[in-house]
């Protein structure tokens, strides 16, 4: 059974630089899997930031980037904000149409 | 901006049957990919169906064989099928559009309980 994995939870300070990752139980994330990053405040529907690895959707700030970093996926926010505090989701494409979220990571900006 | 409108959720019993409803209000759906995920109550995002342009249909372990979605190309509008629903049903349900899941609608709440 695949996993696609997300670290739970990250906290960082205002004006730094994270980077969320997002792994696979069962091998490396390539850009085949098509990783994409969304976010989540609480009682909102998801919004997506970047799709396709790297790909910005329209009208999210280049503070948000996307990449592969060794065998994960990662989104990096550069220059963390206070309105930054969100649960962070990935999803990867597994082939056949079939798309997995991991757990998501609530990203604290303290 | 891709924008879309979700109904049909409610209060079921488990063992039952509903029909969610998805229309895009600013877009012809049958051009795109048009998914759903569902959220359960304080949980995670899960992916759970998809259907193409095509109309190919595919579907999470979790659902196949109870759910089946389907489109109406002169309403505009995607439905999901829940046949046999089950507690673990609960949960709000997005339509999302895009092959990337782009554009997310606000959501259908089931709850499934007796």
């Amino acid at each position: 059974q695949t996993v696609v994995t997300q670290e739970p939870s990250f906290s960082v300070s205002p004006g730094e630089t994270i980077s969320l990752t997002c792994g696979l139980s069962s091998g490396s994330v390539s850009p085949d899997h098509h990783p994409t990053w969304c976010r989540q405040t609480p009682g909102q529907a998801p919004r997506t930031l970047i799709f396709s690895t790297n790909t910005r959707s329209f009208g999210v700030p280049d503070r948000f980037s996307g990449s592969i970093l060794g065998n994960k996926a990662a989104l990096t926010i550069t220059g963390a904000q206070a309105d930054d505090e969100s649960v962070y989701y990935c999803t990867l494409h597994l082939g056949g149409g079939i798309w997995m979220f991991g757990g998501g990571t609530k990203l604290t900006v303290l | 901006e891709r924008q879309m409108v979700e109904s049909g959720g409610g209060l079921i019993q488990p063992g039952g049957s509903l029909r969610l409803s998805c229309v895009g209000t600013t877009f012809t759906v049958k051009t795109h990919f048009m998914n759903w995920v569902r959220q359960a109550p304080g949980k995670g995002l899960e992916w759970i169906s998809v259907i193409s342009g095509g109309g190919t249909t595919t579907y999470a372990d979790s659902v196949r064989g109870r759910f089946t979605m389907a489109r109406d190309d002169s309403k505009n509008t995607i439905f999901l099928q829940m046949n046999n629903l089950r507690v673990d049903d609960t949960a709000i349900y997005y339509c999302v559009e895009g092959f990337y899941s782009n554009y997310w609608g606000q959501g259908t709440p089931v709850t499934v309980s007796s």
